[in-house]
């Protein structure tokens, strides 16, 4: 039972256009949620979070969308760069002490 | 600061052969852990620790066991290999038990 999904396995965008990357929940005791970008032989290093009592946070060119109705957050990238093409994993914690993943979305950049 | 440091890089194993994954971390973290990743899935935790002393089990604990008798080190370790672990394997360490955690660069495991 996968209570975070990316429905999404891979997305492909053209630079200096926006990039959308999709995240759903089931589990309503996630109080935290978060994004990781990995590229390959590396791991994944934290690239921006969002609180359950915000709906939004934005760190440049990043911005990190929370629907808690909708049990959905999406993770944009304003403008895309081709060295944004990576793995983006969507990650819920709550206070258990446990990250619970994604399965991931493979973002490609074309120049 | 190295951060989190995970050796081997790369291993192959036999069939019920053991080995240890080293976990190191240099940040006076308190929170430590393993995770492993199997192709096209997300990361799933294996045991995660709190402090020198204390460790419980995750998502995945069976086939495992760990140990945390320093704050820098968490080992893994893989008693009698079996294919279904073969993976990569993450370590990784967070300074309040948060989700904002800092990983090491995996160990690739095949086990044959």
């Amino acid at each position: 039972d996968q209570q975070v999904k990316q429905n999404s396995p891979s997305l492909s965008v053209q630079e200096g256009r926006i990039s959308i990357l999709n995240c759903d929940y089931t589990n309503s005791m996630f109080d935290y949620f978060l994004w990781y970008k990995k590229y390959p032989a590396e791991g994944p290093t934290f690239l921006i979070s969002i609180s359950s009592i915000k709906d939004k946070n934005e760190d440049g060119r990043f911005t990190v969308f929370l629907n808690k109705s909708a049990k959905h957050l999406s993770l944009h990238i304003v403008p895309s760069q081709p060295g944004d093409s990576a793995v983006y994993f969507c990650a819920a914690f709550n206070a258990g002490n446990m990250l619970t993943f994604g399965g991931g979305t493979r973002l490609m950049v074309k120049p | 600061n190295a951060g989190v440091t995970q050796t081997p890089k790369f291993r192959i194993l036999k069939i019920g052969q053991s080995m240890t994954l080293q976990c190191t971390q240099d940040m006076n973290h308190n929170y430590m852990y393993w995770y492993r990743q199997d192709p096209g899935m997300g990361l799933k935790l294996i045991y995660y620790s709190v402090g020198a002393g204390i460790t419980d089990k995750g998502e995945v604990p069976n086939g495992y066991n760990v140990s945390r008798s320093t704050t820098e080190d968490f080992p893994l370790r893989l008693e009698l290999a079996a294919p279904s672990q073969t993976s990569v394997y993450f370590c990784a360490s967070s300074y309040d038990g948060s989700g904002t955690q800092y990983f090491g660069p995996g160990t690739r495991l095949l086990v044959l």
